[in-house]
């Protein structure tokens, strides 16, 4: 079965500091991992894309990386910020087949000052 | 401003009224998406129109009724729902094309909030 989890379920940080977000996939074969990043009462808006052969990416003071073999990735983002308080969800889509990606539960992110 | 708007954002209905969600996107996708997001669970894939054809219906039970009249716009048709109903309701497109161009990226509008009494 196609499975996206993701961890921790929370995370509670103080501004300032680092913080590193895991997703463990089954889906298979893979096209491509997203990440997401959802504020609070908003929509779900892409912070990145990871596909095969890309081992890392950044964006601003995100950083994701992916091991397609043993099919991790991870999210760090760098001098945490009040703003990036939200919810970050690891979407991974499936190589032919089904176009429907498949999402995780997310990890509750807050960043205290 | 992700270019899909969805109104209404905030809705309280009773069990017994009968209340649509509108979606609108405006960035030329031909594909449309509902979803629903409760506490702590993953976003739930509802319909899917593609080309303004329903491809999906994820054993949504009838009280959601989806109508797409274009490739622009999504209704979800709300009926004698169930307080489990109450619900962030998601509304999203994509552009879809054929074999390994596609990247699979999904534009969300801001969701519909709601809360079934």
């Amino acid at each position: 079965k196609n499975q996206v989890e993701q961890s921790p379920q929370s995370l509670i940080i103080l501004e300032g500091k680092n913080c590193t977000l895991q997703c463990n996939y089954t889906v298979s074969p893979f096209s491509n991992l997203r990440w997401y990043k959802q504020d609070t009462g908003r929509g779900p808006v892409s912070l990145t894309i990871m596909t095969f052969s890309e081992n890392t990416k950044s964006n601003g003071r995100y950083t994701a990386t992916l091991d397609a073999d043993t099919k991790q990735s991870s999210l760090h983002i760098t001098a945490s910020q009040l703003s990036d308080s939200a919810s970050y969800i690891c979407v991974v889509k499936r190589e032919g087949g089904s176009y429907i990606p498949t999402f995780g539960r997310g990890t509750s992110l807050i960043v205290h000052p | 401003e992700t270019g899909v708007t969805q109104t209404p954002r905030h809705l309280v209905m009773g069990m017994t009224n009968k209340k649509s969600l509108k979606c609108e996107q405006h960035l030329g996708h031909n594909a449309m998406y509902w979803y629903k997001q409760s506490a702590k669970k993953p976003l739930e894939l509802m319909f899917v129109y593609n080309f303004k054809e329903q491809t999906e219906n994820n054993s949504v039970p009838s009280r959601f009724s989806p109508e797409c009249p274009n490739s622009s716009h999504l209704f979800l048709h709300l009926h004698t729902l169930q307080p489990e109903d109450s619900a962030l309701y998601l509304c999203a497109s994509s552009h879809r094309t054929s074999g390994r161009a596609e990247t699979g990226e999904l534009f969300f509008g801001e969701g519909s909030r709601l809360t079934v009494l």
